[in-house]
C-alpha cells in the first residue's frame, strides 16, 4: 500500500510569491494534517481536513490555507511569502481524525524562500 | 490537552535497552499517550500507544504507571538507526483535538 506522498519534495521561491504543496494521503485515509517544521519553532500543527473540511487550524496568518478534494487530496497554500516561511512542510493522513489512530507522515516539502 | 514533558536529549550505547522518560502528570482518564519518532530529515513514525496497560509490539514497549502520570518508552535494543527525536503526545483518543508535538527527546545511540 503506497505511503503518504508529497509533491514537490523541494523548491526554492522569493518574497513575496506563493506556493502551492500537495499531499496524497494513504488509500482510504480521510483526514489530512498539516505541520510546518523549522529548526526553532519545531513540528508546529497549521491544519487538520476531514472529509473536505478544516476541522481545525492552528496559530498561524491567514497567508496559510489549505483545501481537501473529494478524493481526500489536499493542497495547502502560501501567500506572499517571507523569509520565515522556509521550512520543511509535513503532511500527516489517518484513517478517520487525527487523533482516533496513528498519523502517518509524508517525507514533506522543503521549502526555501530567498 | 493534557502537557507532556520529556528531557531535551538522551545517550545510549549501541546494543543496549534504551529508555525515555515522559512525564504527564496532568493527564485524563480518557487520554492516551502516544509514542513518535522523526529520523533527521524524515517524517515523524508513529512507533506505539497505550491506555494504562503496557504495550508491546515489533519496535518498543511502554510502560505507563499505575497513576498515570509517567511513562516510559523501551527500545530493548538500541541500534544506530535508532537515533531519531522521540515524542510523547497525549491526547483523547474520541475527541478532534489537533495533535500537537512538543520539543521531543533527541535520542544518540552511540557505537
Amino acid at each position: 500500500k503506497a505511503g503518504v506522498t508529497q509533491t514537490p519534495r523541494y523548491l526554492i521561491k522569493t518574497r513575496g510569491q506563493q506556493v502551492t504543496l500537495s499531499c496524497s494521503p494513504i488509500s482510504g485515509h480521510r483526514s489530512v494534517s498539516w505541520y510546518q517544521q523549522t529548526p526553532g519553532q519545531g513540528l508546529q500543527f497549521l491544519f487538520e481536513y476531514f472529509s473536505e473540511t478544516q476541522r481545525n487550524k492552528g496559530n498561524f496568518p491567514g497567508r496559510f490555507s489549505g483545501r481537501q478534494f473529494s478524493n481526500s487530496r489536499s493542497e495547502m497554500n502560501v501567500s506572499t511569502l517571507e523569509l520565515g516561511d522556509s521550512a520543511l512542510y509535513l503532511c500527516a493522513s489517518s484513517l478517520e481524525s487525527a487523533n482516533t489512530g496513528e498519523l502517518f507522515f509524508g517525507e514533506g516539502s522543503r521549502l526555501t524562500v530567498l | 490537552d493534557a502537557k507532556t514533558t520529556q528531557p531535551p536529549s538522551m545517550d545510549c550505547a549501541e546494543g543496549r535497552a534504551a529508555n525515555l522518560p515522559c512525564n504527564h502528570s496532568t493527564i485524563s482518564g480518557n487520554e492516551y499517550v502516544y509514542w513518535y519518532r522523526q529520523i533527521h530529515s524524515q517524517g515523524p513514525q508513529y512507533i506505539i500507544h497505550g491506555l494504562k496497560n503496557n504495550e508491546t509490539n515489533e519496535m518498543a514497549s511502554l510502560i505507563i504507571t499505575e497513576d498515570r502520570k509517567s511513562s516510559t518508552l523501551i527500545l530493548p535494543h538500541a541500534t544506530l538507526r535508532d537515533t531519531a527525536v522521540y515524542y510523547c503526545i497525549v491526547l483523547r483518543k474520541t475527541s478532534y483535538d489537533k495533535v500537537i508535538f512538543g520539543p521531543g527527546t533527541s535520542l544518540s545511540v552511540i557505537p
